[in-house]
C-alpha cells in the first residue's frame, strides 16, 4: 500500500534558526497537504499544493511540491516558540478517492 | 456548528466493552472521514462516507469496527468487544467535496481500554 515517510522524525532548534521537514511518498499523489498538530491537539490544515513543482509561501513558511508529485518539503525561516508541534504531510493517491495517507510526522521543539 | 464536533472527548472502557463515538461534521459537508491516531504516530485512515454512502472501509482493522452515517450528517464509529490495542485517539474529519476539498478535523475522542 501507499507509504509516506518524513524526515527527520524529531528536530530540536534554537529559536531563530531555520527548520525543514521532507516528505516522500511511495506513490504519485494527486495533491499534497500539510497539517500542524500541537501537543494534545488535532491536525490543523496549513496548505494544499496541487501542481507539479509548485511553491507556496505563508509568511515564514515555504512549501514545495516535487516535479514527480511524490515528494514535498516544508521550510520555516527564523523559528518562533509558536512553531512548536508535529508537522504532517498527507495526500490522496493519484486516481484514488479523497482519503489521506499521512506521513510519519516531524516533531519540532524550540529551545528558547 | 462552526467546526467538527466529536463526543465524548475521553472514553475509558473495560476490555470487552462496546463503545460508540460520535462525530458532527461541519454543516453541509458531503464527505466524512474517520482516522485512528496511536500515540506518537500519524493519523491512519479507517473509513470514508460521501453523504450516507460508505465508499471506503478498507482501513477498519477488524470486523469489531463498524461505522455509519444514516442520514448523511452525524456519524457514529462503533467498536465492539474493545481490546487494549484499540486504545488511540479517533479523529473525525469532514470536507465539502468541492473546490480544494480540505479536510477539517475535530478534536478527537481519546479511547483508553483497560
Amino acid at each position: 500500500g501507499q507509504q509516506v515517510m518524513q524526515i527527520p522524525q524529531y528536530q530540536h532548534v534554537q529559536e531563530g534558526e531555520d527548520f525543514t521537514t521532507y516528505c516522500n511518498s511511495s506513490t504519485t499523489l494527486s495533491n499534497i497537504q500539510w497539517y500542524k498538530q500541537r501537543p494534545g491537539g488535532h491536525p490543523v490544515f496549513l496548505i494544499q499544493l496541487v501542481k507539479s513543482g509548485e511553491v507556496k509561501k505563508q509568511k515564514r513558511l515555504t512549501f514545495q511540491f516535487g516535479e514527480a508529485k511524490k515528494n514535498s518539503s516544508l521550510h520555516i525561516t527564523a523559528t518562533q516558540t509558536t512553531d512548536v508541534g508535529t508537522y504532517f504531510c498527507a495526500g490522496p493517491q493519484m486516481g484514488g478517492n479523497e482519503k489521506l495517507t499521512f506521513g510519519t510526522g516531524t516533531r519540532l521543539t524550540i529551545i528558547p | 456548528g462552526a467546526g467538527v464536533s466529536q463526543s465524548p472527548r475521553y472514553k475509558v472502557a473495560k476490555r470487552g466493552q462496546d463503545v460508540a463515538l460520535r462525530c458532527d461534521p461541519i454543516s453541509g459537508h458531503v464527505s466524512l472521514f474517520w482516522y485512528q491516531q496511536a500515540l506518537g504516530q500519524g493519523p491512519e485512515f479507517l473509513t470514508y462516507f460521501q453523504n450516507e454512502a460508505q465508499l471506503d472501509k478498507s482501513g477498519l482493522p477488524s470486523d469489531r469496527f463498524f461505522a455509519e452515517r444514516p442520514e448523511g450528517s452525524v456519524s457514529t464509529l462503533k467498536i465492539q468487544r474493545t481490546q487494549q490495542e484499540d486504545s488511540a485517539v479517533y479523529l473525525c474529519a469532514s470536507s465539502p467535496n468541492r473546490g480544494p476539498n480540505i479536510q477539517y478535523f475535530g478534536a478527537g475522542t481519546r479511547l483508553s481500554v483497560l
